[in-house]
Formats: C-alpha cells, structure tokens, sequence
C-alpha cells in the first residue's frame, strides 16, 4: 500500500539553526499537511497545503515556519531559526479528493526534532 | 475546556478482554477518525466515520452525532494492540483536531 515518507527520521540541531524537514505525500494525494507533537503532548495541527498555496494556518505557524512544494514529490516544512520549544515530533500527512475511494489524511512516520 | 475528550487516559487490560476507549467533542464535526500510536511515533488511521459503526477485524467504532460520542471497541484484545489509541476530528476546515490519547496496555 502507498505510504508517506519522511525524513530524517531525527534531526538534531543548535538553536537559532534553520531546518529543513522533507515529506513525500502519496503520489496522487493533493492535500498536504504538517502537524507536531512535543513530548508527553497531544497532536497540534500546523497548517494545510492545497494547489501551492497555505489553505489554513495555526498559531503556532508563525513567520519562523514555512511550507514548500519544490517538485512534483517532495513537501518540506522549513523552520528558520529553531527555538528550544520547536523539539517535537513533526508529523506530515497527506489526502486524496473527496470524491471516492479513502479521503482520510494518512501520516508519515515523523520525523524528531531536537533543538539543543 | 479541550474541544476532544478522551477516557480513560490509561488503560490496562489482560489478554482476551473486551476493551472499549470513548471520545467526546465539543465541536460541529464532518467526520471523525481513530488512530493508532506505537512507542517509536508513527501514526495509523484505524477508522475514519461520519455516522454509525464501522468494522475491522477485532476492531469496532461507533458514533453519535446527536450525543457528540464516539466508542473505540477492541474484542478479544492482545498485547500486540498495546499502543496509543488516538480520537480526532475534523470540523469545519481540514484540520484535524486531537484528543489526548489513550495509553493502553494488554498483559498475556
């Protein structure tokens, strides 16, 4: 069955470093998202992508987060100076349309980020 | 006040017991999902219901749209359905929004 990927699978990094986490969706899925878990905590939505562009953002996406569609595949989340409260587990999903077949979100493994 | 609710938080069980998880929300929902956390992180939908009841295999969720509840059941549990069992929702955009989780742990 398709799967979403992820990687790396942890990252470590200095705070005040940028990062880059990668995610390849499904390949025919054309809604994407980005969700994090810090330790211990619930799962916190980040924002949704739709046609190459942001569909919704949450509070915490501030200007220190940003979403790309480089290619055709790959969907990455940048963090442009990490904060020792972005360590969490970063989580990307992605969804087909809601027309037929499973339009449920299906998540990659994640990837932990640890900012020291 | 969390717009999900889960109970219980921690759930033990021994092996070939009937094991039922619940979900409140607070919030006008288009479909809710259930999913499954193992220790190393990664996440699997088990179900995704808008209304009535689904089936697979050991596994049975419900939900009530008037009374904003959803059951997660579990027959004949297993130590290998040791795992985090996770209540979302979606509402009126595509986010998902997440319950707490419940950590349930089945001993042979």
């Amino acid at each position: 069955e398709p799967e979403v990927t992820q990687t790396p699978s942890h990252q470590v990094t200095q705070m005040g470093q940028e990062v880059i986490l990668r995610c390849v969706p499904i390949s025919n899925h054309l809604y994407f998202y980005w969700y994090r878990q810090i330790l211990g905590q619930k799962v916190e939505f980040l924002v949704s992508f739709y046609n190459n562009e942001i569909s919704e953002k949450s509070e915490i996406f501030d200007d220190q987060f940003s979403v790309e569609r480089p290619d055709g595949s790959n969907f990455t989340l940048k963090i442009r100076s990490t904060k020792l409260e972005d360590s969490a587990m970063y989580f990307c999903a992605s969804r087909g349309s809601l027309e037929g077949g499973r339009n449920e979100q299906f998540f990659g493994p994640g990837t932990r980020l640890t900012v020291l | 006040k969390n717009e999900v609710e889960q109970s219980p938080q921690n759930l033990t069980a021994q092996e070939g017991e009937f094991i039922t998880i619940n979900c409140s929300y607070s919030v006008g929902i288009s479909a809710l999902h259930w999913l499954q956390q193992h220790p190393g992180g990664g996440i699997v939908s088990l179900f995704m219901l808008s209304s009535g009841k689904k089936k697979h295999g050991r596994l049975i969720a419900t939900i009530n749209i008037q009374e904003k509840h959803s059951s997660l059941h579990i027959t004949a549990s297993h130590p290998r359905d040791s795992a985090v069992y996770i209540c979302a929702v979606k509402g009126v955009t595509d986010k998902l929004i997440f319950g707490t989780g419940t950590r349930l742990q089945v001993f042979p």
